[in-house]
C-alpha cells in the first residue's frame, strides 16, 4: 500500500519560535499533498492544498504567512509554523495522492505530528 | 460548498455485533466517498471507498451503500471485535485526481467484549 510518513511525530517547542515538519510519500509520486489540522475529538480540518513546483493554496481563515509550505519535489512537502504560540498547538496530519502509475482519487495520510507550544 | 454530516457521534455495539455509521453530503457533483479509521494519536487510514457509478462495495466485514438520489452513504461492519475500535470518519469529493476532501464529524465506535 502507499505510505506516507511525517518527521518529528511529536515536537514541543518554545513561544516564538518557528517549527517545521516533513511530510513525504515513501514508495510513490505525489504531485498534490494536503495538509490538515485536527483538534482533540474533532474532524480533521483543512488548512492547505499543496502543489508540487507551485504555490499552496490556504483555506478561508488560514494564515499564509504563519503557515509556510513548500512542495520542492514529488515526495515532499514541508510545513512550517512561524512564530509558533500556545494556540497553535494541535495535532498536524499530512495527506498525498499517489501519482505515479495509474491516478488514484485515494488519499493517504500520514501519521501526524503532535506540537505543543509551550 | 460541500457540507458532509455523520452519525452518529458515538456508537457502542457488543462484540459480534453489527455497526452503522450513517453519512449525507450536500453536492450533488460528488462522486468520491472514502472512509477512514482513526486511532488514538495516529492518522487516519482508507478503509473502503465507492464512486458513485455503484451502489454498494464491500471488502470482508465491511462494506459501503451509496445512494445518490438521497445523497446519503453508510458504513456497515459486521461481527464487530474489539479491534475495530476507534474513530471513523466519512468523506466526499469531487472525485478528481487532486480533489480536496470534505470530512464529516466522526463517530467513536466501541465494541464491548
Amino acid at each position: 500500500g502507499a505510505v506516507v510518513s511525517q518527521h518529528p511525530s511529536r515536537v514541543i517547542c518554545k513561544s516564538g519560535t518557528s517549527v517545521k515538519i516533513e511530510c513525504r510519500s515513501l514508495d510513490f509520486q505525489a504531485t498534490t499533498m494536503f495538509w490538515y489540522r485536527q483538534f482533540p475529538k474533532k474532524s480533521l480540518m483543512l488548512m492547505a492544498t499543496s502543489n508540487e513546483g507551485s504555490k499552496a493554496t490556504y483555506e478561508q481563515g488560514v494564515e499564509k504567512d504563519k503557515f509556510l509550505i513548500n512542495h520542492a519535489s514529488l515526495t515532499l512537502s514541508t510545513l512550517t509554523v512561524t512564530s509558533a504560540h500556545p494556540e497553535d498547538s494541535s495535532f498536524y496530519i499530512c495527506s498525498a495522492y499517489r501519482t505515479s502509475g495509474a491516478p488514484s482519487y485515494e488519499q493517504y495520510f500520514g501519521p501526524g505530528t503532535r506540537l505543543t507550544v509551550t | 460548498g460541500e457540507n458532509v454530516e455523520q452519525h452518529p457521534s458515538t456508537l457502542s455495539v457488543q462484540e459480534g455485533d453489527s455497526a452503522v455509521i450513517k453519512c449525507t453530503y450536500s453536492d450533488s457533483a460528488s462522486n468520491y466517498f472514502p472512509w477512514y479509521k482513526q486511532e488514538l494519536g495516529k492518522g487516519p487510514q482508507l478503509i473502503i471507498d465507492i464512486r458513485s457509478n455503484v451502489g454498494e462495495k464491500k471488502d470482508q466485514r465491511i462494506a459501503v451503500t451509496l445512494n445518490k438520489t438521497a445523497k446519503h452513504f453508510s458504513l456497515h461492519i459486521t461481527e464487530t471485535q474489539p479491534e475495530d475500535s476507534a474513530v471513523y470518519f466519512c468523506a466526499a469529493s469531487l472525485g478528481r485526481y487532486g480533489n480536496k476532501l470534505v470530512f464529516g464529524a466522526g463517530t467513536i465506535l466501541r465494541v464491548k467484549s
